[in-house]
């Protein structure tokens, strides 16, 4: 079984420019997360997909970030424009149920970005 | 706000040793799950714990939960070089896998 997936694992863009995260989930898995690590800090919840629909996106940091999900099978990330503070890794993960006891989240490998 | 603290953030130590993880949070919660990571790696599942008193065991690796003193531990026993990884913990406040992270914990071991 293919695991969660993360295009590209490193990208350096400067500063102002725009950059598309991808992540495609374990087959089957209706929920989606992304997750983000800035440098020094802990990794901290930026949204949850169902399918298709954002679930919950409290933790988005602003609106230069916009994540789509079409069709509910992978994930789109898109920062634009770009800022310094912006760098990190970005992780996604899937489930397929939530809430369920032992249910696990798969994780990506995820996407290093550095924005200089 | 939930806050979640691990100590120590970096541990070096010798095979064949025993040491501890902490994790402590601050709120009531749900579920407590520990992951491990290789550099460039996924983010693997190694336990969660659902309720006081829970311990699970992989291994050398073996996990419990306090809920009352909110305060997780990762022990393990007789480490052995393939352990070296970084180890978070993470708090599932309302079981929506909006997850509060630890820092993370670095081990080395050394062969």
């Amino acid at each position: 079984e293919a695991g969660v997936t993360q295009f590209p694992s490193h990208s350096v863009i400067e500063k102002g420019q725009t950059v598309t995260l991808r992540c495609d989930p374990i087959s089957g898995h209706d929920n989606l997360y992304w997750y983000r690590r800035v440098m020094g800090k802990e990794i901290k919840f930026l949204l949850h997909f169902v399918k298709e629909s954002k679930q919950d996106e409290s933790g988005m940091p602003n609106n230069r970030f916009l994540a789509e999900r079409t069709g509910g099978t992978y994930s789109t990330l898109k920062v634009q424009p770009a800022e310094l503070e912006d760098s990190g890794v970005y992780f996604c993960a899937s489930s397929q149920e939530v809430g369920v006891t032992n249910e696990k989240l798969f994780f990506g490998s995820g996407t290093q970005l550095s924005v200089l | 706000e939930l806050k979640v603290e691990q100590n120590p953030l970096f541990l070096s130590m010798q095979e064949g040793k025993n040491y501890t993880i902490y994790c402590n949070y601050s709120t009531t919660s749900d579920r407590l799950y520990w992951y491990r990571q290789d550099p460039g790696k996924s983010l693997e599942s190694l336990f969660v714990l659902l309720s006081n008193g829970a311990v699970k065991q992989e291994g050398r690796l073996m996990a419990s939960l306090d809920t009352k003193a909110r305060l997780s531990t990762l022990h393990i026993t007789a480490a052995v070089h393939d352990l070296s990884a970084t180890y978070f913990c993470a708090v599932d406040k309302d079981s929506n896998y909006q997850l509060i992270w630890g820092a993370g914990t670095k081990l080395i071991i050394k062969p």
